[in-house]
């Protein structure tokens, strides 16, 4: 069963800080996403990625970047935390054009 | 561009009534469909899929029928469960894409 890892459940950081989420995926895929997800805006996407030290930017990338170095780990960086950061972030991996598999997600408060 | 409506939330409904949560999409050419399940505390999981027209998706219960000439894809259950209470998330992907396109997510709240 694949297994996609995300290192925190609950994250509290303060502005201006440096926020790093990870994800980390088992079953060797080259897609790999992540999301926003906030109450009544479903999930938007922040930046994906197809293969290693690639990446696109989705939908809302202001304010993040990512680090792609080997193909089963993720990482979403906010450069310097702001409060409307703070989100339930969710990572996914898929492999070609198969369903995304999901993390159990981050929930980051920026105080 | 692409895009994803489904219902608007809270559904609530007593435990075997029959649900149906709307979906309907905007896209070019032919996208492939997806229904998303969250449940409490937890990420999403893939609930079922359509890739073409008129194919039908079905797991634990629940379907939905890809409808091109509607651009819609609704979810049904005829009989539904206490533990089917969770946020329902509609989503596309485009002919050309990778990346998901998901609808706002709906809550259904089953009563015993």
């Amino acid at each position: 069963d694949v297994k996609v890892t995300q290192s925190s459940r609950y994250l509290v950081k303060r502005t201006g800080e440096k926020v790093f989420l990870e994800c980390v995926q088992d079953m060797d895929h080259e897609n790999m996403f992540w999301y926003r997800q906030d109450p009544g805006l479903g999930l938007r996407l922040i930046y994906f990625s197809y293969d290693v030290k690639m990446k696109e930017k989705g939908d809302i990338p202001e304010g993040y970047s990512v680090s792609r170095e080997k193909k089963e780990r993720f990482s979403l960086i906010l450069e310097s935390a702001s409060t409307n950061q703070t989100s339930m972030y969710l990572c996914a991996s898929s492999w070609s054009n198969q369903p995304q598999h999901f993390g159990d997600g981050t929930r980051l408060s920026i105080l | 561009g692409n895009s994803v409506t489904q219902m608007e939330g809270p559904v609530t409904l007593s435990e075997e009534a029959f649900l149906t949560i709307n979906c309907t999409y905007t896209a070019t050419g032919y996208p492939s469909l997806f229904w998303y399940v969250q449940y409490p505390g937890e990420g999403l999981q893939l609930l079922l899929k359509a890739t073409k027209a008129d194919d039908k998706g079905s797991n634990k219960g629940f379907e939905a029928t890809y409808r091109k000439e509607t651009t819609s894809f609704h979810l049904e259950k005829g009989s539904v469960q206490v533990s089917d209470s969770a946020v329902y998330f509609c989503a596309l992907r485009g002919q050309a894409g990778t990346a998901l396109i998901f609808g706002k997510g709906t809550t259904l709240s089953v009563s015993s």
